[in-house]
């Protein structure tokens, strides 16, 4: 069983283009998270929901929109692709009060023409 | 200046080496510090966390904080093929969540 898991696993797009990376997870987490890891694989945060609630929206352009239906899924919706958008966007979740405890999926690659 | 600095690497040692990774940070206020090992094309998997100072151990892996220098170490004693990963080290405050990661340090451990 899949504890985290992300849709679709490869994405390449052209610029301009919207496009959505789909996360869910199955462990009974109240928190979930969105990185973005560059080809250096530097690896930051994006943003954090908790139950539904925005909890951590880091310095991101506003292209960038997640959506969390309920504590189960988190969406990211990138409008307008520009090519420095292209790396990889991982899902993460956690219990709140186990922050330090973080679950990651496997990853969604974005390649941005 | 980044918050986290991690030994760049990569580091290459024969199988049943001791492996150490290192990070130093600037930010005091760094509470949870997390080592991470992420296999290539696959998301980032939690070895280790450690609450302020310290030692924690978990089977063949040591980590250590020591706050009054803002340095973190990850050990690795009888190092196998299976460990040839990168590393990441992660940090945060009160925010557990809220993690500033390293750059990674990417190991190979050949037979």
């Amino acid at each position: 069983d899949t504890a985290v898991s992300q849709t679709p696993k490869y994405l390449v797009t052209q610029m301009g283009n919207d496009k959505s990376i789909k996360c869910e997870q199955n462990l009974g987490h109240d928190t979930m998270y969105w990185y973005k890891q560059d080809s250096k694989k530097f690896l930051k945060i994006m943003f954090s929901y908790n139950n539904k609630e925005l909890i951590i929206n880091e310095t991101v352009p506003n292209r960038f929109s997640p959506k969390s239906p309920d504590k189960a899924h988190l969406n990211l919706h990138i409008n307008s692709l520009e090519l420095g958008d292209s790396a990889v966007y991982f899902c993460a979740s956690s219990q709140r009060s186990r922050a330090e405890t973080q679950y990651f999926g496997p990853g969604t690659r974005l390649l941005v023409l | 200046q980044k918050e986290v600095e991690q030994d760049p690497g990569p580091l290459s040692v024969p199988e049943g080496a001791i492996v150490s990774l290192n990070c130093t940070y600037s930010n005091s206020a760094f509470q949870y510090f997390m080592w991470y090992r992420q296999y290539s094309r696959k998301g980032p998997e939690l070895l280790m966390y450690t609450y302020s100072s310290g030692n924690k151990e978990d089977g063949r892996f040591t980590a250590q904080v020591d706050k009054s220098s803002k340095y973190i170490s990850l050990f690795i004693r009888d190092s196998q093929p299976s460990d040839s990963a990168t590393y990441l080290c992660a940090m945060s405050g009160t925010n557990a969540g809220k993690s500033t990661f390293g750059d990674g340090t990417t190991l190979t451990v050949k037979p």
